[in-house]
């Protein structure tokens, strides 16, 4: 059973340039959230999607937008990148659930985006 | 809003060593707890959580954390740490998903950073 994935691993853009990151989330889950990780910092939560629409957001700006496809799959998109969007982005999945249960998050490796 | 604390950036100690990493937390109702690991180049990995009931819960590779109501902490502690276990270690409070019933967004510390001595 594969666990989530992401790509690419390391992606290296410029100042002002558009990236898309991606990850498929383990198998039966269908809830995949996003946060960034800058250098010496815990995580931040970007945001959350659950069939197919945004649910949450953390406090990032309208730069960062995602999409989730009907496979569950999703994307992070940033627009005009910073030299501050450097960090490690990490990819987290989880099954949403009938029952009254809080479901783990299994997170993905990560994708390193460097802007120069 | 949520918040976590972790005041140790760095923490050294021998192999075999007990250790304890520290967290405190800032949550209005009762916190979903968490202790992640984070190696190197690697995503996290979950250590071991409380949602409720014993307030000590037993996690993998022999952690364990002490949920603390009054103080509002959760300690992660290991009776004897092993080379491996150089890591990161991050501790995160969760909010629950009123419609789903599942979590919601992790709000993390900073970290602190585990070397082990041999």
């Amino acid at each position: 059973d594969a666990g989530v994935t992401q790509s690419p691993t390391h992606l290296i853009k410029t100042r002002g340039q558009q990236v898309t990151l991606r990850c498929s989330p383990k198998s039966g889950h269908d809830t995949v959230s996003w946060y960034q990780q800058a250098l010496g910092q815990g995580p931040q939560f970007i945001f959350q999607y659950y069939e197919e629409e945004e649910r949450q957001r953390g406090n990032f700006p309208d730069r960062f937008s995602g999409h989730q496809f009907p496979n569950y799959s999703s994307e992070l998109n940033v627009n005009a990148l910073l030299l501050g969007d450097s960090a490690l982005y990490l990819c987290a999945s989880r099954a949403a659930e009938a029952q009254a249960q809080y479901n783990e998050q299994f997170f993905g490796p990560g994708t390193r985006l460097t802007v120069l | 809003a949520q918040s976590v604390t972790q005041p140790d950036i760095h923490i050294t100690v021998s192999e075999g060593a007990s250790l304890e990493l520290r967290c405190n937390y800032s949550y209005g109702a009762t916190p979903y707890l968490f202790w992640y690991v984070q190696s190197p180049g690697q995503g996290l990995q979950l250590l071991l959580k409380y949602f409720s009931g014993d307030t000590l819960v037993q996690g993998i590779k022999g952690f364990e954390a002490e949920f603390k109501r009054s103080q509002s902490s959760f300690n992660l502690r290991k009776p004897s740490v092993h080379w491996s276990d150089a890591a990161e270690y991050f501790c995160a409070v969760g909010a629950r998903d009123i419609l789903t019933g599942g979590g919601n967004k992790l709000t993390f510390g900073t970290g602190t950073q585990l070397k082990v001595e041999l």
